[in-house]
C-alpha cells in the first residue's frame, strides 16, 4: 500500500476554506485516495474518495494533482464542528483484505 | 436507519482478565472489521470478517480473536489482558463490492473504551 504524508496539525478560521494536503508519491495506478475524519472520541467518518478526477460531495472537495502524487481536501466553509483529525488513505477501491491503514493524520483546529 | 452499534461503551478490566466486545453492523452490511486505537495514534486494523469467515488479520497476538454470527454481528475477544491493551476499540461495517472485494467506504461505530488496570 502506498504511504501518505500529512502535516500533523493545521489551524483554520471559522467560515474560511480549510485546505488539507496529503502527499502520496508512491501511489499506484489502481489506488484511490480516501479521506476520513475523526472527531474527538468518536469513530472515523468517511468523507470522500477519488482516483484521478477532482471530486465534490456535500461535505468536501478533493483535488488530485495530474501526476497523482499529492491531493488536497477542501472544506469550503469550515465550522467549529469540523475540528477533527483528518486521515488521508491510499488503497485499491476493492480489496479482498478490506483493511484501512491509518497514519497519524492532520489535526485541524477551526477557530472562531 | 441505525448505524453501527457497539457495546459496552466503556469497560474497566484488570490485567490477566479477558474481555468480549460486541458489534452490530448496519443492516445489509455483511463485512465487519475491528480496529484498535491507542491514544494519540490512528486506528490499527485487527480483523475483518465476511460471511462468518476471517478475511484479514492485522499484526496482533493470538490473545485477540473474533467471530461473526449468522446475523452478521461480531464479537472481539481479548484474553490475558495487558496494560497496553487499553484503547478505543472500533468496529466498522461495509457492503461487499460487486467484484467480491470490499469497499473502503467503511462505516464506524462509536467504539468501546477499554481501560486495563
Amino acid at each position: 500500500d502506498a504511504k501518505t504524508t500529512q502535516p500533523p496539525s493545521m489551524d483554520c478560521a471559522e467560515g474560511r476554506a480549510a485546505n488539507l494536503p496529503c502527499n502520496h508519491s508512491t501511489i499506484s495506478g489502481n489506488e484511490y485516495v480516501y479521506w476520513y475524519r475523526q472527531i474527538h472520541s468518536q469513530g472515523p467518518q468517511y468523507i470522500i474518495h477519488g482516483l484521478k478526477n477532482n471530486e465534490t460531495n456535500e461535505m468536501a472537495s478533493l483535488i488530485i494533482t495530474e501526476d497523482r502524487k499529492s491531493s488536497t481536501l477542501i472544506l469550503p466553509h469550515a465550522t467549529l464542528r469540523d475540528t477533527a483529525v483528518y486521515y488521508c488513505i491510499v488503497r485499491v477501491a476493492y480489496n479482498q483484505g478490506g483493511k484501512l491503514i491509518f497514519g497519524q493524520g492532520t489535526e485541524l483546529s477551526v477557530k472562531p | 436507519d441505525a448505524g453501527v452499534t457497539q457495546s459496552p461503551t466503556h469497560l474497566i478490566k484488570t490485567r490477566g482478565q479477558h474481555v468480549t466486545l460486541r458489534c452490530s453492523p448496519i443492516s445489509g452490511h455483511k463485512s465487519v472489521s475491528w480496529y484498535q486505537q491507542v491514544l494519540g495514534q490512528g486506528p490499527q486494523f485487527i480483523f475483518q470478517y465476511y460471511e462468518k469467515e476471517e478475511r484479514g488479520r492485522g499484526n496482533f497476538p493470538d490473545r485477540f480473536s473474533a467471530r461473526q454470527f449468522p446475523n452478521y454481528s461480531s464479537e472481539l475477544n481479548v484474553n490475558a489482558l495487558l496494560l497496553g491493551d487499553s484503547a478505543l476499540y472500533l468496529c466498522a461495517s461495509s457492503p461487499a463490492g460487486a467484484s467480491g472485494g470490499f469497499s473502503y467506504e467503511q462505516y464506524f461505530g462509536p467504539g468501546t473504551r477499554l481501560t486495563v488496570t
